[in-house]
C-alpha cells in the first residue's frame, strides 16, 4: 500500500519568515495530494490540495508544489503569522475509493513572536 | 448549519465495556469515515462507508464495528477486543467515496479507558 513521510515533526520559525514542510510518497499511481491544518483543539481543516497534473499552486500566502518523478511534494507558507500555529498534515490518494488517503504523520508548526 | 456533530465529545471507559460514538451529518455526502488519531501518528483509517448499507475495513479495524443504516449517521462501537482504545476519533464525511475529495471532519470525541 501507500507509504507517506513528512517532515519535519516539528518546525519552528520566527513570525514574518517562511516555513516548508515536504512529504514524499512510495506508489506512483497517486495522483491527489491534500493538505489539512488542525489549530489545537479542532478538526482538520483542508488548506490546499493539488493534482498530479499540475506542478504547482498557489492561495494566497500558502502554496503546494509536486515533483512526480522524485515522488514528493512540499508545503509553502511565506509571510508566517500567529494563527499559522497548527499541525499540519500531507496525504496521497490514488483516486480509486474511499480507502485510497494516506495521510502523513503531521508537523508541528510553531510560530514564534 | 450544515456540517458534521460528533458526540460525546469527552467519554471515560471502563476496561471491558463497549461504548459508542455518535456521527452525523446533514451534508447530504455519500461518504463517511472513521480516524484515529495518536500523538505523533497522523490520522489512521478505521472504518468507511460509500453509501448506505455498506462499509469496509480501513487499517486499523480489529476491535472496532460500525454501521450505516442512514445516509446521514455512521455510529462507531469500540468494543472490548480493542487492546489500545484510549484516543481521539474523528469522523469525517466527503461528498463522493473516490479518495480524491475534500474530507469534512466532525470535532472529534476522546475516549479514555479507566
Amino acid at each position: 500500500g501507500e507509504n507517506v513521510e513528512q517532515h519535519p515533526s516539528t518546525l519552528s520559525v520566527q513570525e514574518g519568515d517562511s516555513a516548508v514542510i515536504k512529504c514524499t510518497y512510495s506508489d506512483s499511481a497517486s495522483n491527489y495530494f491534500p493538505w489539512y491544518k488542525q489549530e489545537l483543539g479542532k478538526r482538520p481543516q483542508l488548506i490546499i490540495d493539488i493534482r498530479s497534473n499540475v506542478g504547482e499552486k498557489k492561495d494566497q500566502r500558502i502554496a503546494v508544489t509536486l515533483n512526480k518523478t522524485a515522488k514528493h511534494f512540499s508545503l509553502h507558507i511565506t509571510e508566517t503569522q500567529p494563527e499559522d500555529s497548527a499541525v499540519y498534515f500531507c496525504a496521497a490518494s490514488k483516486g480509486r475509493g474511499a480507502d485510497g488517503l494516506t495521510f502523513g504523520k503531521g508537523t508541528h508548526l510553531i510560530i514564534q513572536p | 448549519d450544515g456540517g458534521i456533530t460528533q458526540s460525546p465529545k469527552y467519554l471515560f471507559r471502563k476496561e471491558g465495556q463497549n461504548v459508542t460514538l455518535s456521527c452525523e451529518q446533514n451534508l447530504n455526502h455519500d461518504a463517511m469515515y472513521w480516524y484515529r488519531q495518536d500523538p505523533g501518528q497522523g490520522l489512521r483509517l478505521i472504518y468507511y462507508s460509500q453509501i448506505v448499507n455498506d462499509f469496509q475495513k480501513g487499517d486499523i479495524a480489529e476491535g472496532y464495528s460500525v454501521s450505516r443504516e442512514k445516509k446521514e449517521s455512521f455510529p462507531l462501537t469500540v468494543t472490548s477486543a480493542q487492546k489500545n482504545p484510549t484516543a481521539f476519533y474523528l469522523c469525517a464525511s466527503s461528498r463522493t467515496g473516490t479518495g480524491s475529495g475534500e474530507l469534512f471532519f466532525g470535532e472529534g470525541s476522546r475516549l479514555t479507558v479507566l
